[in-house]
């Protein structure tokens, strides 16, 4: 069946570091792939999305790349704030409906 | 600001209790979620409604029952619960047919079964 699999957290890094978050899928066919954001007592917000090969989604100087070849969907943000900590989620959803399927879920902690 | 509102935002509860969680989007939508969150554990898809009929149950214990009276609100009556029904559950809502369609996340209702 279809999955997503994101990097363990949590991660920790100093205000102004680059970030990647690793995220690959395995799926049949062509589906979109998200990244949502969940911060500290909140529910899930989009960050960003993709839904054909090679669209990159960007949002808030969050940044990530539909790659079909790798199977992936990093996430990439060159500098960090503190306002950045928060549970990121990668998930993906075949079109015309069906079910959200997210990775684990990967902490980050932006220490000022 | 979301376009989905979940209410209670915060519940506690006895295990002899009744009790409903309530969800409203305004934004259209045709297909609506519950997802628990547990700690240390993935998000899990609990029921979907589309077009208010349900159409998919991954197998949910019956002292959740939900019911979508019609497409902007669904409830989750909850029912002699377990300490371990203790989570984060969120609503949420889609339109169903448009390609990359994105669902919409409520901030969660937090529930405590003591």
């Amino acid at each position: 069946g279809d999955s997503v699999t994101q990097m363990e957290g949590p991660v920790t890094l100093s205000e102004e570091a680059f970030l990647t978050i690793n995220c690959t899928y395995t799926a049949t066919g062509y589906p979109s792939l998200f990244w949502y954001v969940q911060y500290p007592g909140e529910g899930l917000q989009l960050l960003l999305k993709a839904t054909k090969a090679d669209d990159k989604g960007s949002n808030k100087g969050f940044e990530a790349t539909y790659r079909k070849e790798t199977t992936s969907f990093h996430l990439e943000k060159g500098s960090v704030q503190v306002s950045d900590s928060a549970v990121y989620f990668c998930a993906l959803r075949h079109n015309q409906g069906g079910k959200l399927i997210f990775g684990q879920g990967t902490e980050l902690s932006v220490k000022p | 600001e979301t376009g989905v509102t979940q209410t209670p935002r915060h519940l506690v509860m006895g295990m002899t209790n009744k009790k409903s969680l309530k969800c409203e989007q305004h934004l259209g939508h045709n297909a609506m979620y519950w997802y628990k969150q547990s700690a240390k554990k993935p998000l899990e898809l609990m029921f979907v409604y589309s077009l208010e009929e349900r159409v998919e149950n991954n197998s949910v214990p019956s002292r959740f029952s939900p019911e979508c009276p019609n497409s902007s609100h669904l409830f989750l009556h909850l029912h002699t619960l377990q300490p371990e029904d203790s989570a984060l559950y969120l609503c949420a809502s889609s339109s169903s047919q448009a390609r990359g369609n994105t669902i919409y996340f409520g901030e969660g209702s937090w529930l405590t079964v003591v």
